[in-house]
């Protein structure tokens, strides 16, 4: 296992469209987050599950997003009818959530640019 | 609610140390991390520090931990131009589920 893996790596699609991203975290890890990072900004939680479980959605996460992770593994993001304002890198990252291990890993991100 | 501030920018000569420094306002914090992020890439986990501590030196890094002043630094020796990058500090509580990031430290080095 070489890390979290996400998939595109790049989107570009027209605004309006509907977009889907995949995000394969280290195996073991049962905690699965996103984030959002615009330039010159930190990251922005999004939303973060235990196993399959969605345990809180962050506000920035209209109802236009939803986040799925059906098995406790890999873990979809989806944007409807995306504008322009959700241009944006997306970031995953998980953890193993035991005592005294919470470090979480990043995945290298999809950039979206909706035009 | 929580917030992590850290200044924007940061320029040290090659050879100097570089120190990185960060407030936080959640005094529950259990784990603080800094990330190193490259132009395009993701977040590198580079060191993180349990809220127990006052230091933890990993190679060339070097964290120190104020918990009363919610104070936190990153010392880089012998900066390098590979050390160029976005420094995060970030924080997480134990109870709770996000890690919340400060806005980056933007790290340059001259020759």
């Amino acid at each position: 296992d070489t890390g979290v893996s996400q998939n595109p790596r790049h989107k570009i699609t027209k605004r309006g469209q509907n977009v889907t991203f995949r995000c394969d975290p280290i195996s073991e890890h049962n905690r699965l987050y996103w984030y959002r990072q615009t330039l010159g900004q930190g990251p922005e939680f999004l939303t973060y599950f235990q196993n399959e479980a969605q345990l809180e959605k962050s506000r920035l996460l209209s109802d236009r997003f939803s986040a799925e992770r059906p098995k406790g593994s890999f873990s979809t993001l989806e944007i409807q009818r995306t504008e322009q304002g959700d241009s944006a890198m997306y970031l995953c990252a998980s953890s193993l959530s035991v005592t005294g291990r919470t470090e979480a890993f990043f995945g290298q991100g999809t950039r979206l640019t909706v035009v | 609610g929580e917030d992590v501030e850290q200044s924007l920018f940061l320029s040290v000569r090659e050879g100097d140390s570089s120190v990185i420094n960060c407030t936080y306002t959640d005094s529950s914090s259990t784990y603080l991390y800094w990330y190193k992020q490259e132009p395009g890439a993701g977040l590198q986990l580079l060191t993180y520090i349990f809220s127990n501590m006052d230091m933890k030196q990993d190679q060339r890094l070097t964290v120190l931990l104020n918990k009363k002043d919610k104070h936190l630094s990153l010392r880089i020796a012998d900066t390098q131009t590979g050390d160029s990058a976005i420094y995060f500090c970030a924080e997480i509580n134990e109870g709770a589920s996000k890690i919340i990031f400060g806005s980056g430290t933007r790290l340059s080095i001259r020759p």
